[in-house]
């Protein structure tokens, strides 16, 4: 979906490397998240920030922080990486219109290789 | 632990009906199910969401049962261009619960 961009698209760094993960959206959407795909296993839920003052972890949150600069920018950074972060990253926007799941709309994700 | 499952692939023909089957038998009252498509070196693609019962939209119905313990994906009429992985999706509006499943691979052939 063109309303949500990723930077950089791929990316490849060395193990013990800080990198960030950056995620933009025009869509006027509060809520953000980040998973990581890995072959075989689907999407996992990293963090997510229903706003600018709302930070939480997802199911595998270790080794990543996050940070919501904005109500369009949500980064993902990885303070020292290693080999078994190499994965598939994707962000993601949904509104909030009341009760029931939120569709989630995800930009085109980061290919990340860690060596 | 929530686990949500589904088949690893499917294979099937231009013009049939595919139904995929999602597991999720730890389902709690607050969640939805909501179905997804991926290409490749594509992000996932909303594809229908339901509580209950039947769901039809313009692409898809989505069949859930009384106990909700299980869901099923109705794809009409495929045509090639539905060849993706499709991944059922259980959670809650607070996000304090996302399972996806591990996917499904479809191949659809002339």
């Amino acid at each position: 979906d063109a309303d949500v961009t990723q930077t950089p698209r791929n990316r490849i760094t060395k193990t013990g490397k800080r990198i960030m993960l950056e995620c933009s959206q025009t869509k006027g959407h509060d809520r953000m998240y980040w998973y990581r795909q890995d072959p075989g296993l689907g999407l996992r839920l990293i963090y997510y920030s229903f706003d600018v003052k709302d930070i939480n972890k997802g199911e595998i949150s270790d080794g990543y922080s996050v940070s919501r600069q904005a109500q369009a920018k949500f980064s993902l950074s990885l303070e020292s990486a290693i080999p078994n972060q190499t994965a598939l990253y994707f962000c993601a926007t949904s509104d909030d219109p009341g009760q029931g799941a939120k569709t989630q709309y995800f930009g085109p994700g980061t290919r990340l290789l860690v060596l | 632990l929530a686990k949500t499952t589904q088949p690893i692939s499917m294979d099937s023909y231009e013009g049939q009906e595919v139904n995929i089957t999602c597991s999720h038998n730890n389902i709690a009252t607050n969640d939805y199910i909501t179905w997804y498509q991926q290409f490749p070196s594509q992000g996932p693609r909303f594809i229908i969401q339901g509580y209950k019962t039947k769901v039809t939209n313009e692409v898809a119905s989505l069949f859930i049962p009384a106990d909700r313990k299980s869901s099923t994906l109705s794809l009409p009429r495929v045509s090639l261009s539905d060849t993706a992985v499709y991944y059922c999706l259980v959670g809650n509006s607070s996000a304090s619960k996302i399972i996806f499943g591990s996917g499904t691979r479809l191949s659809i052939r002339p």
